[in-house]
């Protein structure tokens, strides 16, 4: 069965960085996309970027822009979402998310969530 | 960018009564939405994958409908794992988006 499954709890200080992994099985790591979307604390999904299946071509929302680095290493399945410059608001759960097949836009099956702290 | 824009936040009902969920566009993203339901502490689950079409393994009970935009979810009789929140995402343009959520809970 298809699986994605993130890495652990953060706690950080404003202006590091912090990088959350996302390790996929159950399916063919390089045929599908991978999403990373964020929850704050009471807020909505917010999406921040995707990497392609097949080119690993990668796609980031203007609101991360500069700040956030989605990578892969397909010999290990895994996915990785790095954002910099962290602040307070930043605090909150990220999600990897598979782009469907077909739809690569419609995310089928969810990491189950990486809460980062930033504070000082 | 697209704003989605749900209501009501809340929908307070009882199990097997009809829920009707709303999402309205700031513009036409044609009938590319999809429908997501998070219960507390879990992570979102695929519900819709286009305004109208069910992802695998979704009860019937749960249907949608618009286009351009105005979408509705419609859950026809309300079971007791169905209260949860509810998001719409468009996926028509970049960046995708979603709605702030309807929260379904029990009257």
């Amino acid at each position: 069965q298809v699986q994605l499954v993130q890495s652990g709890a953060e706690v950080k200080k404003p202006g590091a960085s912090v990088k959350v992994s996302c390790k996929a099985s159950g399916y063919t790591f390089t045929s599908y996309a991978l999403h990373w979307v964020r929850q704050a604390p009471g807020q909505r999904l917010e999406w921040m970027g995707w990497i392609n299946g097949d080119n690993a071509n990668t796609k980031y929302s203007q609101r991360f822009q500069g700040r956030v680095t989605i990578f892969r290493d397909t010999s290990a399945s895994t996915a990785y979402m790095e954002l910099s410059s962290l602040r307070s608001e930043d605090t909150a759960v990220f999600y990897c998310a598979r782009g469907g097949v077909g739809a690569t836009t419609v995310l089928d099956y969810w990491g189950q969530g990486t809460l980062v702290t930033v504070s000082s | 960018e697209v704003v989605l824009t749900q209501s009501p936040a809340t929908l307070s009902l009882s199990p097997g009564e009809r829920a009707t969920l709303s999402c309205r566009a700031s513009q036409s993203v044609n009938n590319i939405v999809v429908w997501y339901q998070q219960k507390p502490g879990q992570v979102p689950r695929l519900l819709m994958y286009t305004a109208s079409s069910r992802a695998t393994g979704i009860p019937d009970r749960f249907s949608g409908s618009g286009y351009g935009t105005d979408f509705t979810l419609t859950i026809s009789s309300l079971e007791p794992e169905d209260f949860a929140v509810y998001y719409c995402q468009q996926r028509k343009d970049w960046p995708l988006t979603f709605g702030g959520g309807t929260k379904v809970e029990i009257k």
